[in-house]
């Protein structure tokens, strides 16, 4: 079992592009939550979702930041029209329920946007 | 609003020294609360739970409710307990709350 497999694991982008990043959560895991960590901060929750669902999007910013999690394929965490305060590490995390039972994380994709 | 604090960013101790490492969480109703280790370069691993009074590589944590405390302690480190820690709230069963992390370095 690989775990929960994040890429690429460094991002850069210039303001303004678009950055995807993506997430494999562990071979049967249905549940996804993404987490952003700022540079001397904890992590961030963002968002949950399970597969073709939201569950809970109460940490995601309100604009230019969009998460999926399709009936095939892996979780994407895009953000549109990137700005400098994005630069951040963003976690993934993946469990085979609700509940903190067997949470993994991945080992995360810094963006650095330039 | 659910709050949790890890009042030191950095803690210098030496080797075979006793560690302590804060974590004071501000929630109302009953917490789950975990420590998370992340050493160099790896992905965040979880260190111990509250709920399964465990006791891995040495560390241990007591919840005190009536602090609101969950320090993670041992009582001889070693050089390879240097990471980041970080103290964690679970709530609603799908997501967590962090600390924003301490860094203990423990010197030979």
């Amino acid at each position: 079992n690989a775990g929960v497999m994040q890429n690429p694991r460094h991002l850069v982008r210039r303001r303004g592009q678009e950055a995807r990043l993506r997430c494999s959560p562990m071979k049967g895991h249905s549940h996804v939550y993404w987490y952003r960590q700022l540079p001397e901060e904890g992590l961030k929750f963002m968002v949950y979702l399970q597969k073709e669902n939201i569950i809970d999007e109460s940490g995601m910013p309100k604009e230019r930041f969009s998460a999926e999690f399709p009936k095939e394929g892996p979780s994407i965490l895009r953000i549109q029209q990137v700005v400098r305060g994005d630069s951040a590490a963003y976690f993934c995390a993946s469990s085979p329920g609700r509940g903190a039972h067997g949470y993994t994380f991945g080992s995360g994709t810094r963006l650095t946007v330039v | 609003a659910q709050r949790v604090t890890q009042p030191e960013k950095l803690l210098s101790v030496f080797k075979g020294a006793p560690v302590e490492l804060k974590c004071n969480y501000s929630y109302s109703g009953s917490p789950e609360l975990f420590w998370y280790v992340q050493y160099s370069r790896q992905r965040l691993q979880l260190l111990l739970r509250h709920i399964s009074r465990e006791s891995i590589k040495g560390f241990t944590a007591d919840l005190n409710k009536g602090e609101t405390s969950f320090h993670l302690k041992k009582p001889f480190a070693q050089e390879e307990d240097s990471a980041m820690y970080y103290c964690a709230l679970n709530l609603n069963f799908n997501k967590f709350y962090f600390g924003s992390g301490t860094k203990l370095n423990v010197k030979p």
